[in-house]
């Protein structure tokens, strides 16, 4: 059965780097995109970026300047790190997978919260 | 960034009605690069549509999707319980990749 597992910490404060890792089980990890989208009450869901098998990235502009996304093909991982968090970076981060012909997200993982608080 | 509107913002209606969800563009979407997601409470999104109107795997036929340009619509025959939740579209077709709001779809 394909599937999305996340992991990371869920308790930051202001400033430090949120980090979370996604592993991909059950099929090629080969010829996706893979991304991390967020979502908050206030913003709703926010894509942040995507890698692929290869390392190629693709962020959003809004949070470009502190995301990094990182694949280690040898795992079928790929992580997610955003420096410099702040109360506005509060959210439930999702990993997804994006279909082949990149047409939407046919799986994700099953979320992780994230607190930034002082 | 295209942004996407949904309408209404909340839907009150009973099992066994029809239910018609709007999502509005501000700029024209190839309908290959709108989806249709469904969200429970305490759940991921589920993907339902991709290409406007590609019904996802596992998906009843009681949903369908149609539109093009910037007017994209998603449609519930005939409510079931479990069909009572949030729904988002999403286009793939410019970076950055955006969501609507959500349409709130609950029991009147």
């Amino acid at each position: 059965q394909v599937q999305l597992q996340q992991w990371g910490a869920g308790l930051l404060k202001p400033s430090e780097t949120l980090s979370l890792t996604c592993a991909f089980y059950g099929g090629s990890f080969s010829g996706y995109y893979w991304s991390w989208i967020r979502q908050t009450p206030g913003k709703g869901l926010e894509w942040i970026g995507e890698i692929n098998h290869s390392g190629s990235t693709n962020k959003n502009p809004s949070l470009k300047s502190r995301v990094t996304i990182l694949v280690d093909m040898s795992k079928n991982q790929f992580s997610l790190n955003l420096s410099s968090v702040t109360a506005a970076d509060t959210a439930v981060y999702y990993c997804a997978r994006g279909t082949q012909t990149r047409v939407g997200f046919d799986i994700w993982g099953q979320g992780t919260m994230v607190t930034v608080s002082s | 960034e295209i942004v996407l509107t949904q309408s209404p913002g909340t839907l009150s209606l009973s099992p066994g009605e029809r239910a018609t969800l709007s999502c509005r563009a501000s700029q024209r979407v190839t309908s290959i690069y709108l989806a249709w997601y469904q969200q429970r409470p305490g759940q991921a999104p589920r993907l339902l549509f991709s290409g406007a109107s590609s019904r996802a795997t596992g998906i009843p036929d009681r949903f369908s999707g149609s539109g093009s340009g910037t007017d994209f619509t998603l449609t519930i025959s005939r409510l079931e319980p479990e069909d009572f939740a949030v729904y988002y579209c999403q286009q793939y077709g410019n970076s950055p990749y955006t969501f609507g709001q959500g349409t709130k779809l609950e029991i009147k």
